[in-house]
């Protein structure tokens, strides 16, 4: 069975740092490319960031780019998302995601619960 | 990237159809057949309807269909139905490797 579980996530200062991660489970980790979809409190869907499956290229939405940077360990299954100079508007769940290999496009097939990132003074 | 734009509700009677559209702009939807709508029930995992703008993936209902034209996406659901009240949100391949989220729609059935 597919899991992906997060974690790392609480209560951070504006201007501080954070680094979540998601365990992943029940599939060749290093075969797929990953992705980081936020939501804050009442709001939408937010495309964070991507890596592909070696980790040796990633990519960030406008709004996290120079602030967070995304990597993974393929030995360990494990997903990481780095965030500094946190702000209020970061505030959200966030959420690791997996696309099937292959696919074209956001084709998310499996979702982890996601862990929730609190910026705030 | 700004978000795709997307009205912020839509609603229908039970058997009606309805179509939610998603608008952006050269530098995603219409430059890019990589156009993909989630369901989201809150408190749940959203669920994949369409991806590559018309494609349902396997053993999804056929009453979700996708088109897309220009710098317009659309969701139509048909033969709507209670279950079908969730938010929906359309989601693009962008300019710079990198993927936008329309800002979404909660459906309503009446």
């Amino acid at each position: 069975e597919v899991q992906l579980v997060e974690s790392g996530g609480g209560l951070v200062q504006p201007g501080g740092s954070l680094r979540i991660s998601c365990a992943a489970s029940g599939f060749t980790f290093s075969s797929y490319w990953m992705h980081w979809v936020r939501q804050g409190p009442g709001k939408g869907l937010v495309w964070v960031s991507r890596i592909n499956s070696d980790g040796s290229t990633s990519s960030y939405a406008d709004s996290v780019k120079g602030r967070f940077t995304t990597s993974r360990d393929t030995a360990k299954n494990v997903l990481y998302l780095q965030m500094n100079s946190l702000r209020a508007e970061d505030t959200a769940v966030y959420y690791c995601v997996r696309v099937p290999i292959g696919a074209s496009g956001l084709v998310i097939d499996h979702w982890g619960q996601g862990t929730l990132v609190t910026v705030s003074s | 990237q700004s978000a795709l734009t997307q009205p912020a509700s839509v609603s229908g009677s039970p058997g009606q159809s309805i179509t939610i559209s998603c608008t952006g702009s050269s530098s995603n939807i219409g430059g890019s057949y990589l156009v993909s709508w989630y369901q989201h029930h809150p408190g749940k995992a959203p669920k994949l309807l369409i991806y590559e703008a018309i494609k349902r993936p396997s053993g999804l209902s056929n009453r979700f269909s996708g088109s897309k034209s220009g710098n317009t996406a659309s969701l139509t659901i048909s033969g709507l139905q209670a279950e079908d009240e969730a938010d929906y949100y359309c989601c693009s391949y962008a300019t710079g490797s990198i993927y936008v989220f329309g800002t979404g729609t909660k459906v309503t059935v009446l």
